[in-house]
């Protein structure tokens, strides 16, 4: 029974290229977050997907990033243009519910995104 | 806005005393807390959660204390492990679609 899943788990891009991290849920779990972690801070909530829907995106930066969970495959995490802010930890969680205070997130080990 | 605080970045114990992390936060909406722990090179791990119609949350070596008129709450450690050195986040919510969480608080238990 694997837990999330996050690759690559680095991932080195230059300046204008695209990142694209992939993320697939704890068996069972239908709902998908995506956290970053910037250097000397803590997590802080980009989305929310379920299956096929973005449910909350109001982490999203809101150019460059988007976010999809397809009904089949892992969820992706994509950034276009990538620029040297964009260098951070990104962190999947996925949950079984919907009612976030019934449970805790469990995390993925995180994509380490360097932008040269 | 930074509605979780870990105001302490570092602790440092020795093996077997008490550790004691700190957390505040602003809102007042949120009704659910919880503590992760988090190692280098791994993701963060569920460690043991709170509600906000308790004050208290025991599992083994951990509790977890709540006080809401004060908006802060303190995991206690004891007695002290090595293992136990990681950094720990103390994280909040209400009943939206995500959690809060602080800047971490990166504990160091000497043998």
């Amino acid at each position: 029974n694997a837990g999330v899943m996050q690759n690559p788990r680095h991932l080195v891009r230059r300046r204008g290229q695209e990142a694209r991290l992939r993320c697939s849920p704890m068996k069972g779990h239908s709902h998908v977050y995506w956290y970053r972690q910037l250097p000397e801070e803590g997590l802080k909530f980009m989305v929310y997907l379920q299956k096929e829907n973005i449910i909350d995106e109001s982490g999203m930066p809101k150019e460059r990033f988007s976010a999809e969970f397809p009904k089949e495959g892992p969820s992706i995490l994509r950034i276009q243009q990538v620029v040297r802010g964009d260098s951070a930890a990104y962190f999947c969680a996925s949950s079984p519910g919907g009612t976030l205070t019934n449970y805790g997130y469990t995390f993925g080990s995180g994509t380490r995104l360097t932008v040269v | 806005d930074q509605q979780v605080k870990q105001n302490s970045p570092s602790l440092s114990v020795q093996e077997g005393r008490i550790s004691i992390l700190n957390c505040d936060y602003t809102n007042s909406m949120f009704d659910y807390f919880l503590w992760y722990k988090k190692y280098p090179a791994e993701g963060p791990t569920f460690l043991i959660s709170i509600s906000s119609i308790k004050d208290k949350n025991e599992d083994g070596r951990f509790t977890v204390f709540l006080n809401k008129s004060a908006k802060h709450l303190s995991l206690h450690i004891v007695p002290s492990q090595p293992g136990d050195s990681a950094v720990y986040f103390c994280a909040a919510a209400n009943t939206g679609n995500q959690f809060y969480f602080g800047t971490g608080t990166s504990l160091t238990v000497i043998p």
